[in-house]
């Protein structure tokens, strides 16, 4: 089956530097990536869409210069949160359609927590 | 803006018991797929039925889909203390292409 992956599962930085978080599909051609976010105990929430080679298309709310997303390839997807604070702390999850058919399954990957100090 | 919602936002059984978890949507969907969150793990892939489908199964799961009442159930049987978790329902329309997901339900199921 499709597998996503994403590195690092979890990071720990001081507040106002940036963290960059890895999203590859391992066995498949992912022309579109979507990152998400979670709060505890509560539901995910899209932040972009990312198709490979143009730039990412923001959810209202998501500042983009803060939540830099970078589609260089059809297997790697990267959100780099800038200045972090610590109420960017999260789970931050991605997701990638298979490019080479016409699927409507999305791959999740494990995702990575993020903690600001 | 969420355009799935799950009830009940909570759910506790015992095991052996049977859970069912309900899940509406707003706007008109390609398919609707279930997922399986363990508390602070990542997303695990359940069943996903497509619109013209009205149900599937998938072990001790059943999903079901009401494309006139713009809801979904999934049914987990004879439940285990294992399938502890919160459920999302996520919504996907192909021009889209993202799903939308739920708030989620919290099933615990004590042992």
């Amino acid at each position: 089956g499709a597998v996503v992956s994403q590195h690092p599962s979890w990071v720990i930085c001081k507040s106002g530097t940036s963290v960059k978080i890895e999203c590859r599909s391992l066995d498949f051609q992912a022309t579109t990536m979507f990152w998400y976010r979670q709060f505890p105990k509560q539901s995910l929430m899209l932040m972009a869409t990312s198709n490979e080679g143009s730039k990412a298309t923001y959810e209202q709310g998501v500042e983009k210069d803060k939540f830099l997303i970078n589609h260089a390839s059809l297997t790697l997807s990267t959100l780099t949160v800038t200045s972090a604070h610590p109420e960017d702390s999260s789970f931050y999850i991605c997701s990638a359609r298979d490019g080479r058919e016409k699927k409507d399954e999305q791959y999740f990957g494990p995702g990575t927590r993020l903690t600001v100090t | 803006s969420q355009q799935g919602e799950e009830d009940p936002q909570a759910l506790s059984i015992q095991e052996g018991e049977n859970a069912t978890m309900n899940c509406s949507y707003k706007t008109s969907i390609n398919n609707l797929q279930w997922y399986r969150q363990n508390s602070g793990r990542g997303l695990v892939h359940l069943i996903l039925i497509r619109s013209n489908e009205r149900e599937k199964h998938s072990g001790r799961l059943r999903v079901t889909l009401d494309t006139s009442k713009k809801s979904s159930s999934l049914l987990i049987t004879a439940s285990r203390a294992a399938d502890t978790a919160s459920y999302f329902c996520a919504t996907g329309r192909t021009n889209a292409g993202k799903s939308t997901f739920g708030d989620g339900t919290t099933l615990t199921v004590k042992p």
